[in-house]
C-alpha cells in the first residue's frame, strides 16, 4: 500500500495551543492534501500543497512539505475547541485517485 | 455541500444477503469514488469510476462490485455481505481540477 501514515495517532491540547501533526508517505507524489473529519461526518478538504512547494498557509493552518524526506506537517495555530476532529493526509497515487492515511485524532480542551 | 447524496445512510443486514449502496451527485463530475473507513485503517479505496461504464479497482475491491450507468449515480454492491464488510462507506467526487475530493456524509453498514 502507498498509504500515508500520520503521527501522532492522537493528540490532546488546550485551547490556544498549537497542534502539529505529521504525515509520511512512501512514493513520489504530485501533491499532498490534508482533510478534516468531524465525528460522524464525511471528510472536508483543508489544503493542497504541490510537490514543488515547501510551505503553504491558509488562515490558522500551515502546511509544510519535504519531498526528500517524503513527509508533511500540518500546524494549527491558536487551537479552538471547534478544531476537535480527525485529520488525514492524502497523496495522489496517480491522476485518478487519492490514498489516505490513518489519521490523527485531535482533541482540543476548552 | 458538494451535492453528494448517499443512500441508505444506515443499514443492518444479514450475512449472505446482497446490499447496494447508492451515491448520487448533482455536480456532473466525471470521477466518483467509493471508500470504506475502519478504525486503524483510515480510508481505503474500494472502486472508482472515471466515466459512465468506466470503472476500476482500488485497494480493497474483493467482495465488491460497482456500476455507473449514468453520470450522476455510482452504485456499490456487496453481492453476499460478510461481517468483515461492516464499515462506514463514503462516496466521493472530484472537482474539475481533479485535485480536491468532496465526500458524502457516509453510509453505516452493519452485517450481522
Amino acid at each position: 500500500s502507498q498509504q500515508g501514515e500520520e503521527d501522532p495517532q492522537a493528540l490532546s491540547i488546550q485551547e490556544g495551543e498549537n497542534a502539529t501533526m505529521n504525515c509520511s508517505y512512501k512514493t513520489s507524489i504530485n501533491n499532498l492534501q490534508w482533510y478534516r473529519q468531524n465525528s460522524g461526518r464525511g471528510l472536508v478538504h483543508l489544503i493542497l500543497i504541490r510537490s514543488n512547494e515547501r510551505e503553504k498557509h491558509s488562515g490558522r493552518l500551515r502546511v509544510t512539505l519535504d519531498t526528500s524526506k517524503k513527509s508533511s506537517s500540518l500546524l494549527i495555530t491558536a487551537s479552538r475547541a471547534a478544531d476537535t476532529a480527525s485529520y488525514f493526509c492524502a497523496t495522489d497515487v496517480n491522476t485518478d485517485k487519492l490514498i489516505f492515511g490513518t489519521g490523527t485524532r485531535l482533541q482540543v480542551f476548552p | 455541500d458538494a451535492g453528494i447524496t448517499q443512500s441508505p445512510r444506515h443499514k443492518v443486514t444479514e450475512t449472505g444477503t446482497p446490499v447496494t449502496l447508492r451515491c448520487h451527485q448533482t455536480e456532473n463530475h466525471r470521477y466518483m469514488y467509493w471508500y470504506r473507513q475502519d478504525p486503524g485503517h483510515g480510508l481505503r479505496l474500494i472502486h472508482y469510476s472515471y466515466g459512465v461504464k468506466d470503472t476500476d479497482k482500488g485497494e480493497v475491491s474483493d467482495g465488491y462490485s460497482v456500476s455507473r450507468s449514468k453520470t450522476e449515480d455510482f452504485l456499490l454492491t456487496l453481492e453476499s455481505a460478510t461481517s468483515s464488510q461492516t464499515s462506514v462507506y463514503f462516496c466521493a467526487i472530484t472537482d474539475n481540477s481533479g485535485n480536491t475530493i468532496y465526500f458524502g456524509e457516509g453510509s453505516w453498514l452493519t452485517v450481522v
